[in-house]
């Protein structure tokens, strides 16, 4: 079972705005960074967003995110029809003394 | 360009063992913490190690601990895992994973580089 929770799907219309939750806890969310990796199918995943709501170069500014507390959020605007992909959260838990994953959402375009 | 190619997956018994590595290119690999991340197939991510930059920093997942072992060369820029008493359950592809920041902390650290993964299927 996933430390942090995520919904399995999310979908929107093409142009429309998606956004993903992720639920952590006070030993990971609450004190540390979030980050986001998208994972398209058959491929490595990516980073997207690291430090809560940074992009690395390369990454549109379509992509955003955002925590408060001990929850995240990661939000997809204009979405197209390559934006179709897993998306995971993550961030270091500092009980475990391990990073942990969100389950994944899997974004469809309709 | 920056790069990470995993090898050593394959297929193997329970209860054997299996050492993959990971090479990286392109950077200054001893300047970076590494971690080790696999997926089983149809499931979600899963880390299961992270070194620190010098090598003197290891953690690892619950479910790993006592039978992976993560290490690494930062002459040959080589990143390991040795998996001992392997199960079923870590069938898996695995990925190596280069951290974000130059001597990061472990808590503000992101994957920014990936390799392509290696697959590894322990079935008897």
């Amino acid at each position: 079972q996933p430390v942090l929770t995520q919904p399995p799907s999310a979908s929107a219309a093409p142009g429309q705005r998606v956004t993903i939750s992720c639920s952590g806890s006070s030993s990971n969310l609450g004190p540390n960074t979030v980050n986001w990796y998208q994972q398209l199918p058959g491929a490595a995943p990516k980073l997207l967003i690291y430090a809560n709501n940074r992009r690395p170069s390369g990454v549109p500014d379509r992509f955003s995110g955002s925590k408060s507390g001990t929850s995240a959020s990661l939000a997809i605007t204009g979405l197209q029809s390559l934006d179709e992909a897993d998306y995971y959260c993550a961030a270091w838990d500092g009980s475990l003394n391990a990073v942990v994953f969100g389950g994944g959402t899997k974004v469809t375009v309709l | 360009q920056v790069q990470l190619v995993e090898s050593g997956g394959g297929v193997v018994q329970p209860g054997r063992s299996l050492r993959l590595s990971c090479a990286a290119s392109g950077f200054t690999f001893s300047n970076y913490a590494m971690y080790w991340v696999r997926q089983a197939p149809g499931k979600g991510l899963e880390w299961l190690a992270v070194v620190s930059y010098d090598g003197s920093n290891k953690y690892y997942a619950d479910s790993v601990r006592g039978r992976f072992a993560i290490s690494r060369d930062n002459s040959k820029k080589t990143l390991f895992l040795q998996m001992n008493s392997l199960r079923t359950e870590d069938t898996a592809i695995y990925y190596c994973a280069r951290g974000y920041f130059p001597f990061g902390e472990f808590l503000l650290d992101a994957f920014d580089t990936w390799g392509q993964g290696t697959l590894v299927t322990v079935s008897s």
